[in-house]
């Protein structure tokens, strides 16, 4: 099992880019999956989650409205759309996937970098 | 949501010594259909992603050593290194997974 993230990049405020994280080892359809944040030198902050079916998705009160989450099984891979980036989005963003029996993280990426700033 | 709350912030612990880190959520995560508590507990090491140690709330993961345990139910969790090496040293976050919010700790520094 394998996560690659990509994507993270300096963004000015308001603007938008898009994360990608490439799964290996197993089907992304197959697992729940989770992007999960930690902004420079503070702790782990959850902020989506979708379903291996596609059918569900939820999101942080911080990042509901700005943020999308999707993925696509022919790619095997998981993706958030970030809009309207502020300075607080600034942050090591990891995927993650769920357990098999629940939804604990038992995989986790190395993470991208996204940085705003004007 | 529900308030994951850590103590103590940091912990100091001789090499070979326990140590015990506690985990306190603002509403029980224990659900009573299948009685399992709904906590896990990360390791992250500097410049490393977290890594998985403990699910429902005692429950090792596999390859993890152990002297890692954990224990607690409702509100009150806790991990317990039984014999502390070197490369224990990390941050650890409890999570819990009950609510389709999910939420971590803010974390606990373990030094030697």
């Amino acid at each position: 099992v394998q996560l690659v993230e990509s994507g993270g990049r300096l963004v000015q405020p308001g603007g938008s880019l898009r994360l990608s994280c490439v799964a290996s080892g197993f089907p992304v359809s197959g697992h729940s999956m989770n992007w999960v944040r930690q902004a420079p030198g503070k702790g782990l902050e959850w902020i989506s989650y979708i379903r291996g079916s596609a059918d569900m998705t939820y999101y942080a009160d911080s990042v509901q409205g700005r943020f999308t989450i999707s993925r696509d099984s022919a790619n095997n891979s998981l993706y958030l759309q970030m809009n309207s980036v502020r300075d607080e989005d600034t942050a090591i963003y990891y995927c993650s996937r769920e357990g098999d029996s629940g939804s604990f993280a038992d995989s986790w990426g190395q993470g991208t970098l996204v940085t705003v700033s004007s | 949501d529900i308030v994951m709350t850590q103590s103590p912030d940091s912990l100091a612990v001789s090499l070979g010594e326990r140590a015990t880190i506690n985990c306190k959520s603002s509403q029980s995560v224990l659900y009573s259909s299948n009685n399992r508590n709904y906590l896990a507990w990360y390791q992250q090491k500097a410049g490393q992603p977290p890594k998985l140690l403990i699910y429902w709330a005692s429950t090792r993961e596999s390859g993890v050593p152990d002297r890692f345990s954990g224990s607690g139910s409702g509100t009150d969790f806790t991990l317990t290194i039984s014999s502390l090496q070197a490369e224990d040293v990390a941050v650890y976050y409890c999570q819990q997974y009950y609510s389709t919010q999910y939420t971590f700790g803010q974390g606990t520094k373990l030094e030697i």
